[in-house]
């Protein structure tokens, strides 16, 4: 099955540490976004990837960082500078970057206290 | 500055009625993307439909139809003969040709009950 797993579901941390959430995806895709989802709002974007060995900040960037070393794995480090990290979290991908839907993992909720 | 507006925050209908989601958006660009996208309770966002801005031709897909409308911003979705399974908070997105940022409303529940 074709698709975006992200892992895992629910995640737990102490104020302080920084955690990194996974994301894959087996549909051969070349853009990757991280998204941000608080309750009652829309996404909001961390960070994108269009190639391997590249990527950018979105809107909310602060606070994260990103890798893309292989063209399937996406992760996002939530750092303890992010003054607020408790949120879902979506990783989403495209077949290239720019005109083409975005097709979404699960998601990860973080829950940091 | 490009903007989507979800005015409808909650919607309750009964099985079988229709219902409308609203979905008014803004931008200077002349040719864009207009999205809807479907979350169920499990939270993982499911794509419906991407609409070109020069294609204004209503759309229907089964049940669900889309309309719209450049004179007015909207792109609005209708559901028909609700189900029970159509519970969700949908979503609608902007996006520019060429630009990878996705600019999503704040979304509308629907709860369709029995």
């Amino acid at each position: 099955d074709g698709g975006i797993t992200q892992s895992p579901k629910y995640l737990f941390r102490k104020e302080g540490q920084n955690v990194t959430l996974s994301c894959e995806q087996n549909l051969n895709h070349d853009a990757m976004y991280w998204y941000r989802q608080d309750p009652g709002q829309g996404l909001r974007l961390i960070y994108y990837s269009q190639i391997v060995n590249d990527f950018q900040k979105g809107d909310i960037a602060e606070g994260y960082s990103v890798s893309r070393e292989k063209k399937e794995s996406f992760p996002l480090t939530v750092t303890s500078a992010q003054k607020n990290p408790t949120a879902f979290y979506l990783c989403a991908s495209s077949i290239v970057a720019g005109d083409y839907e975005q097709y979404f993992g699960p998601g990860t909720r973080l829950t940091v206290t | 500055a490009q903007k989507v507006t979800q005015a409808q925050t909650e919607i309750s209908v009964v099985e079988k009625e229709d219902v409308t989601l609203d979905c008014v958006y803004e931008t200077r660009d002349t040719t864009y993307y207009l999205f809807w996208y479907k979350q169920p309770p499990s939270g993982e966002l499911v794509f419906l439909i991407r609409r070109n801005s020069f294609d204004e031709q209503n759309e229907i897909s089964g049940r669900y139809s889309w309309n719209f409308q450049k004179s007015t911003s909207s792109f609005n979705f209708t559901i028909t003969a609700s189900q029970v399974v159509d519970s969700a908070v949908y979503f609608c997105a902007l996006s520019g040709v060429g630009t990878d940022k996705l600019i999503f409303g704040t979304g509308t529940r629907l709860q369709v009950f029995p």
